[in-house]
Parts: C-alpha cells; sequence; structure tokens
C-alpha cells in the first residue's frame, strides 16, 4: 500500500533560518504529493502540490519538488518567519483517490 | 464564501454517550472524509463517501458511523463502542473530475473530549 515518510520532528529554527523538511514516500503508479500545513487549534490548509514527476509546488516562499527517482517530495524555504510555526504534513494521493499523509513534523521558528 | 464547516469546535461527553459531530460543505464537491487526528501523529482515515447515499470505511471505522443523505452535509457519529473517542475530528471535502489532482479541502476540526 501507500506510506509517506516524514522527517521527525519538533524542529526549532531561529527567524530567518533555512529550512528542509524531509518526506519521502511509496506509491504504485504516479501520485499526486501535498503539503498542508496546520495551525493550532485548526484545520490543515493546503500550502503547495505537485502531480507529476519533476514538477515543483511552490506558495508563500516554500517550495517542494516531485522527485520520483529517489520517491521524494522535501519542503524547502530559504527565510522562515516566527509566523511559519505550524505542524506540516506531507501527503500523497494515489489512484484510489485517498489521501495517505505522513506523521506531521513541528515546526518552531524562535524571534 | 466558499468552505467547510465543522461544528461545535469543542464537545465534551460522558462516557457510553453515542455524539454526533457535524459537516457541512458549499463547495460542491462530490466526496467527504472524516479523519481523526491524535496528538503527535498523522491523520487517519475513517469513513468516506464519494455519492450521495454511500460511503465507505477507512482505516478506523470502528465504533464509528456516518450518513450522507445530502451532497453537502456527512455527520459522524461516535459511538459508545469507540474504545478511546478523544480526539481531534477533521472533515474534509474534494472533487472527483477525471483531470484533478484530489486536493481535499479541510473544515477547522471538532475536539473531542470523552470525560
Amino acid at each position: 500500500g501507500n506510506s509517506v515518510t516524514q522527517m521527525e520532528g519538533p524542529v526549532t529554527l531561529s527567524e530567518e533560518a533555512f529550512l528542509t523538511i524531509n518526506c519521502t514516500y511509496t506509491a504504485t503508479g504516479y501520485p499526486s504529493l501535498f503539503w498542508y500545513v496546520q495551525y493550532p487549534g485548526e484545520g490543515l490548509q493546503l500550502l503547495l502540490k505537485a502531480t507529476k514527476a519533476d514538477d515543483k509546488g511552490s506558495n508563500k516562499g516554500f517550495e517542494a519538488t516531485y522527485r520520483k527517482e529517489t520517491t521524494s517530495f522535501h519542503l524547502e524555504k530559504g527565510s522562515v518567519q516566527v509566523s511559519d510555526s505550524a505542524v506540516y504534513f506531507c501527503a500523497l494521493a494515489g489512484s484510489a483517490r485517498q489521501l495517505t499523509f505522513g506523521s506531521g513534523t513541528q515546526l518552531t521558528v524562535l524571534p | 464564501d466558499g468552505g467547510i464547516t465543522q461544528s461545535p469546535k469543542y464537545l465534551f461527553r460522558k462516557e457510553g454517550q453515542n455524539v454526533t459531530l457535524s459537516c457541512e460543505q458549499n463547495l460542491n464537491h462530490d466526496a467527504m472524509y472524516w479523519y481523526r487526528q491524535d496528538p503527535g501523529q498523522g491523520l487517519r482515515l475513517i469513513y468516506y463517501s464519494q455519492i450521495v447515499n454511500d460511503f465507505q470505511k477507512g482505516d478506523i471505522a470502528e465504533g464509528y458511523s456516518v450518513s450522507r443523505e445530502k451532497k453537502e452535509s456527512f455527520p459522524l457519529t461516535v459511538t459508545s463502542a469507540q474504545k478511546n473517542p478523544t480526539a481531534f475530528y477533521l472533515c474534509a471535502s474534494s472533487q472527483l473530475r477525471l483531470a484533478e489532482n484530489n486536493e481535499q479541502f479541510f473544515g477547522p476540526g471538532t475536539r473531542l473530549t470523552v470525560l
């Protein structure tokens, strides 16, 4: 079956530091890949997505590239802000159209 | 504004009582989903529905029930058979056109605490 493995957290960074959160997946076929963000006490919001190999999703300074050869979709941001503090989830959608989520990575950005 | 609403935001129940969580969407989406989130864990799928009057079990359906009588509504009942019901419950919806990439839109969640 499908699975998503995310970098263990929590991650604590200083403001303006570089962020990488690793995500690798196992799936048959050609899944779509997503990063969702969850702020405290709220639901999930879609941050970015990629639907085929070598696609780069980007939003609010965050980027992730769909790497089929390494089955990865790592999330990056060049300069984090305090307001980026949240939980980040990597997810994939396979042929059955169901989302499979990673366990989430808690990010805390200190001023 | 289009979106998904869940009510209530916080819910307290005594052990042994059934409780129903509401989820409504005005996005005209075909599919709706219920997830459970526990601290430090990812989301686990409870039930989903791709069409009115039809639904399927997810990974952790035991102790839960759902109905889909209207396209815009997908209530979840947490029954007394659910052994550990205290959790954060998230509802989501998506469109199922072939050209779409299965993006799901989430509601704000309901935090259920069983005392």
